[in-house]
């Protein structure tokens, strides 16, 4: 039941773009995005609900097909701080819980 | 604002030793939930509540109890541990709003735990 992140890691210069999906076997409701630096707990970027929005704050903004039951995190010009493993939760409508993939690392080089 | 607070931060167990990882938070938040942290394996849910006295199982929930008898506290007990239990756990709070949909998680900082 868990959503399915790809890729699993990806490795950007500063300055490039990034695409991390996720995509789930079942209807979804709503996406959440968070990042996690190494040690900490993971902090929220965004949420999606279904409708097919997109959202973004600075450079990193997000998109939700609920009919092809997939959501896309756009990471644009990519700084150090962007490093990070990044996770997608998904939840069923009406389900409550929110279940998380198994997370796409990031890192960016100067 | 404390937010979310877990207890302790480091803990070391023998096999067949049982604990309780404390779960804390003062948002005054409906749902709340347990995952652990396993390297490639993202965050799995253990148990998660939406409100005091409902509780229900996650993913992998074999092993774990839980019961929540008011908002603020989510505790977390491991009844018999066993070195698959060694991991990082994870206890998060949000709000629920029409139609069951989570608002923003809050996280702990997390319980490192080891079984020996």
């Amino acid at each position: 039941q868990q959503p399915v992140q790809s890729p699993q890691a990806v490795i950007l210069r500063e300055g490039e773009d990034a695409v991390i999906n996720c995509s789930s076997s079942k209807a979804l409701y709503s996406v959440h995005w968070y990042r996690q630096k190494h040690g900490e707990a993971p902090i929220f970027l965004m949420i999606l609900l279904k409708g097919g929005e997109q959202k973004g704050h600075d450079k990193i903004s997000a998109s939700f097909n609920e009919k092809k039951q997939q959501s896309s995190l756009y990471l644009t010009a990519s700084q150090l701080s962007y490093s990070g493993t990044y996770f997608c939760g998904t939840g069923m409508e009406y389900g409550n819980k929110l279940v998380f993939g198994a997370g796409t690392i990031l890192r960016v080089k100067s | 604002n404390a937010g979310v607070t877990q207890t302790p931060k480091f803990q070391v167990l023998k096999t067949g030793q049982s604990m309780t990882l404390q779960c804390a938070q003062d948002m005054n938040h409906e749902y709340m939930s347990w995952y652990r942290q396993d390297p490639g394996m993202g965050l799995r849910l253990i148990h998660y509540s939406v409100g005091a006295g409902i509780t229900d199982q996650g993913e992998v929930p074999n092993g774990y109890n839980v019961s929540r008898s008011t908002t603020e506290d989510f505790p977390l007990r491991l009844l018999s541990a066993a070195p698959s239990q060694t991991s990082v756990y994870f206890c998060a709070s949000s709000y629920v709003v029409f139609g069951g949909m989570n608002t923003e998680a809050f996280f702990g900082q997390g319980t490192r735990l080891t079984v020996v």
